[in-house]
């Protein structure tokens, strides 16, 4: 069974600062996803990475598939950010999503 | 292109009363699930489909929960009786083959 662990747990940050969330996981995946999660529960997908990185807009996803270990990095953070971001693993075969307990950023202006 | 649609939104009944909630997938995705989230924590698998056929349920509790996807495209899910614990976020995301998942905005479940 696959472990995703993220950290940190909470992170305030002031506007304008560059924000990093990290995870980790256990076993080989075949794609590591990133998610956002606005109150009211519903769940928007950021990105999907199986190796390298990823940018789109202030948004940049890497991902170590030898350390088991992907970042996801916010440049210019703005009060918008704030949300929780949760981190998923999908191994071969469609066993499911193993998510991460999340991240719950607060960006203050 | 629509994305996951989920229905209600939000839904507060007493305990001991019957609740559902309805999941319409990305046209053409074959495979969905059923997540159950609790606050604070990452969502968690209650039930995967693949087209019509339930292949992974081990996490659904049996006793009160059921789940239907007839002829493989919409879902329900079904509480009967309700708890107070099962007051959480239900979330509804589907896929194509190995691809990445698309979630729907949840339904946020209030027990009383």
């Amino acid at each position: 069974k696959n472990e995703v662990e993220q950290s940190p747990q909470n992170l305030t940050a002031q506007e304008g600062e560059f924000i990093t969330i990290n995870c980790s996981y256990s076993v080989g995946i075949s794609a590591l996803h990133w998610l956002q999660q606005h109150p009211g529960g519903g769940i928007v997908s950021l990105f999907m990475l199986s190796s390298g990185k990823k940018k789109h807009g202030r948004l940049i996803a890497t991902i170590n598939i030898q350390e088991k270990h992907s970042s996801l990095h916010i440049t210019a953070s703005h009060p918008r950010d704030s949300a929780v971001y949760i981190c998923a693993a999908s191994g071969g075969g469609a066993d499911g999503l193993t998510f991460g307990k999340g991240t719950h950023l607060i960006i203050q202006p | 292109e629509a994305g996951v649609v989920q229905s209600p939104r939000y839904k507060i009944i007493e305990k001991k009363q019957p609740v559902a909630f309805w999941c319409n997938p990305i046209s053409g995705h074959n495979t969905l699930y059923w997540y159950r989230q609790n606050l604070g924590q990452g969502p968690e698998l209650l039930i995967r489909y693949e087209n019509e056929e339930a292949v992974d349920d081990s996490q659904l509790p049996k006793d009160r929960f059921s789940a239907e996807r007839l002829k493989g495209v919409d879902s329900t899910l079904k509480i009967q009786p309700a708890e107070l614990g099962d007051s959480a976020v239900y979330l509804c995301a589907s896929s194509f083959a190995q691809g990445g998942a698309f979630f729907g905005q949840g339904t946020r479940l209030t027990v009383v």
